[in-house]
């Protein structure tokens, strides 16, 4: 159980178009998901969290305009990187938490990843 | 950053021996999480130890936690090299937001 499937698994663009990254719980429902960076051999970084029905709340550094983040239902998050450029290129995960567990001590569930490069 | 901190940052060992990786984190907790990271995918939740435990155990994966020190180990026994990946501690927090924080993780590799 407990899910999160994450698409693309990988995408190449060409620089100035926008991506769509998919986020979904399969059997659970997620009022939190996250959105997070990774750099090669690097920790990932958060870049904002996804709640559904409201406006994402993003990290500080984090364009709020670039990365537009769409909870529109329980069982998906969407990610738009817009206007992508070659510094866009990244590992983006996301992560979700199950509505019905204790939100102190619950595992986060994560997606397997998109590698995007923007060329 | 809140973001914590880990060591060592790589680390490879004979399949067979232990492997020990420490956490240390900056803010009050709730919980902490360790993950492990298989290269290119997403992060496996392996174990989560609360606030008021000192140690916990999960089949060959034994993980402590000194809140006093802000720091947590994660020893994993009798490695196999599928045990080969990244590892990373995660921290939520006491501040409400309920987001979990990454350390900056260890890279281990477990030789055949």
């Amino acid at each position: 159980g407990a899910v999160v499937s994450q698409h693309p698994s990988w995408v190449i663009c060409k620089s100035g178009t926008s991506v769509k990254i998919e986020c979904r719980s399969l059997d659970f429902q997620a009022t939190t998901m996250f959105w997070y960076r990774q750099f090669p051999k690097q920790s990932l970084m958060l870049m904002a969290t996804s709640n559904e029905g409201s406006k994402a709340t993003y990290e500080q550094g984090v364009e709020k305009d670039k990365f537009l983040i769409n909870h529109a239902s329980l069982t998906l998050s969407t990610l738009t990187v817009t206007s992508a450029h070659p510094e866009d290129s990244s590992f983006y995960i996301c992560s979700a938490r199950d509505r019905k567990r204790d939100i102190y001590n619950s595992p986060l569930h994560f997606g397997n990843g998109t590698r995007l490069t923007v060329t | 950053s809140q973001q914590g901190e880990e060591d060592p940052q790589a680390l490879s060992i004979q399949e067979g021996e232990n492997a020990t990786m420490n956490c240390s984190y900056k803010t009050s907790i709730n919980n902490l999480q360790w993950y492990r990271q298989n290269s290119g995918r997403g992060l496996v939740h392996l174990i989560l130890i609360r606030s008021n435990e000192r140690e916990k155990h999960s089949g060959r994966l034994r993980v402590t936690l000194d809140t006093s020190k802000k720091s947590s180990s994660l020893l994993i026994t009798a490695s196999r090299a599928a045990d080969t990946a990244s590892y990373f501690c995660a921290t939520d927090g006491t501040s409400g937001t309920y987001k979990y924080i990454f350390g900056t993780g260890t890279r281990l590799k477990v030789l055949a």
